[in-house]
């Protein structure tokens, strides 16, 4: 166990809806990635916050936005659901600490989204 | 960008054999770390080992060891003493130190299977 929880495991939607997948990072880390694993185009980077703030976004679509909560967990919203957004979604928290060098990711057990 | 590749999209080894994953990666950068991650029929990503690309010392973890070739860019692992529960894909993964870009990069993965 990582430490990292994502709810729900399973969600199955129909096209053009929309779904939030949470995730609560380890105690401690400040912080959270996200990431989507599909079949056609592996484990891609989506989005990363630090402490509330978004640090760096990856090869997200506008249809999906995340946020960071002051207690930290986060959530990534999908809208606009279609066939291709049907993967599993990861969440990862890491303290990214300067001085210690502690930059581990540790993932969560991923939400499967699948989109009918 | 930087790119990962693992050339070996399947391996197979006997139980208690030793096998090594292959894995390289192209950057323009000096400071990095670099991952293998283990993905189980479960589909949870655990974090095996890492490298920071200022130590020249190989890391090691128990049965798991890597080879990392900063100059020609290689980072292999190495199981050693294999066991069922080794089965699993193994992803390689690039992480550049650069507030901002901390994402992981990850290859195609190489799928293991320990042989009883």
């Amino acid at each position: 166990d990582s430490g990292v929880t994502q709810t729900p495991k399973h969600l199955i939607t129909a096209t053009g809806q929309r779904v939030t997948l949470r995730c609560s990072p380890r105690s401690g880390d400040l912080s959270v990635y996200w990431y989507q694993q599909s079949l056609d185009q592996g484990l891609q980077f989506l989005i990363h916050y630090y402490n509330g703030e978004e640090r760096a976004k990856g090869n997200i679509l506008e249809r999906f936005s995340a946020q960071q909560f002051p207690d930290l967990h986060s959530e990534l919203n999908l809208s606009s659901l279609e066939l291709g957004d049907s993967a599993l979604y990861f969440c990862a928290s890491s303290v990214d600490d300067e001085v210690l060098k502690h930059y581990e990711q540790y993932f969560g057990p991923g939400t499967r989204l699948t989109v009918t | 960008a930087q790119t990962v590749t693992q050339s070996q999209p399947e391996m197979s080894v006997q139980e208690a054999e030793t096998v090594t994953l292959s894995c390289t990666y192209d950057t323009s950068e000096s400071n990095y770390y670099l991952f293998w991650y283990k993905q189980p029929p479960s589909r949870q990503m655990i974090l095996v080992i890492r490298q920071e690309a200022y130590k020249q010392q190989n890391a090691t973890e128990n049965r798991f060891s890597v080879n990392f070739q900063k100059a020609a860019k290689s980072f292999s692992l190495k199981i050693s003493d294999s066991q069922l529960g080794d089965t699993a894909m193994y992803f390689c993964a690039f992480m550049r130190r650069l507030f901002g870009n901390e994402k992981l990069t990850f290859g195609t993965g190489t799928r293991l299977t320990i042989i009883p």
